[in-house]
């Protein structure tokens, strides 16, 4: 596609269940982040894939917290046993290669009632 | 640690005016920054970026400033429109590294 494609636009949940965030990054970029943004916060780095590199997961706030990415395109970030803290705007972005300008997605608005 | 920061989260401007957004980073090891645009529902839109080579650089009604001496970032908008209104992340990232640390934003409102 022509942008970082993310679903779902929004997500609610109830505290405890599990949810699957999916990343569609801009064709033919090798890079790929997942940040989290809270309300009225900055962008919080979660995990960064290179490649065929091992990710970065120095950002993933806790053990609950997921990533993969599949044939070195698609991404998942999973959350299990959410918590209310967990509600925030997930972002995806890719880049055509590490150290270049990022292109971020529309986001996954994620509310843990 | 690393941090950056804005001055002002919020600024409001009459439509017409210049605008400028300030930044402020810590980092000296930071030689990459870069600027986004947020609108209501939406992720972050590239505006400008910059590398520490250079201490300004312009684009369509927008320049970007760089004060390496005090560690400080600035975008300028110039004939501010109502579509400007958005929130402004500046975002800074060091030699070798992947990550771009993001400041908490700053609010532009045009006023009519």
């Amino acid at each position: 596609g022509a942008g970082v494609s993310q679903s779902p636009s929004n997500k609610v949940t109830e505290k405890g269940k599990d949810v699957e965030l999916r990343c569609d990054p801009i064709s033919g970029h090798t890079a790929l982040y997942w940040y989290r943004q809270s309300l009225g916060q900055g962008l919080e780095f979660l995990i960064y894939f290179q490649g065929n590199s091992a990710p970065d997961k120095s950002g993933l706030p806790s053990d609950r917290f997921s990533a993969e990415r599949t044939g070195g395109s698609v991404s998942t970030l999973t959350i299990q046993r959410t918590q209310q803290e967990d509600s925030a705007v997930y972002l995806c972005a890719s880049s055509v290669r590490t150290n270049e300008k990022l292109f971020f997605g529309s986001g996954t608005q994620l509310s843990v009632l | 640690g690393e941090s950056v920061g804005l001055h002002l989260p919020t600024l409001s401007v009459q439509e017409g005016d210049n605008s400028i957004i300030n930044c402020a980073y810590s980092n000296s090891a930071s030689d990459y920054f870069i600027w986004y645009k947020q609108e209501s529902g939406k992720g972050p839109q590239f505006i400008i970026d910059i590398r520490s080579n250079m201490d300004k650089r312009q684009g369509q009604r927008v320049t970007v400033l760089l004060n390496k001496t005090v560690k400080h970032l600035s975008l300028q908008i110039a004939a501010t429109q109502p579509g400007d209104s958005a929130v402004y992340f500046c975002a800074e990232r060091a030699d070798s590294s992947y990550k771009l640390i993001f400041g908490s934003g700053t609010r532009l409102l045009v006023r009519p």
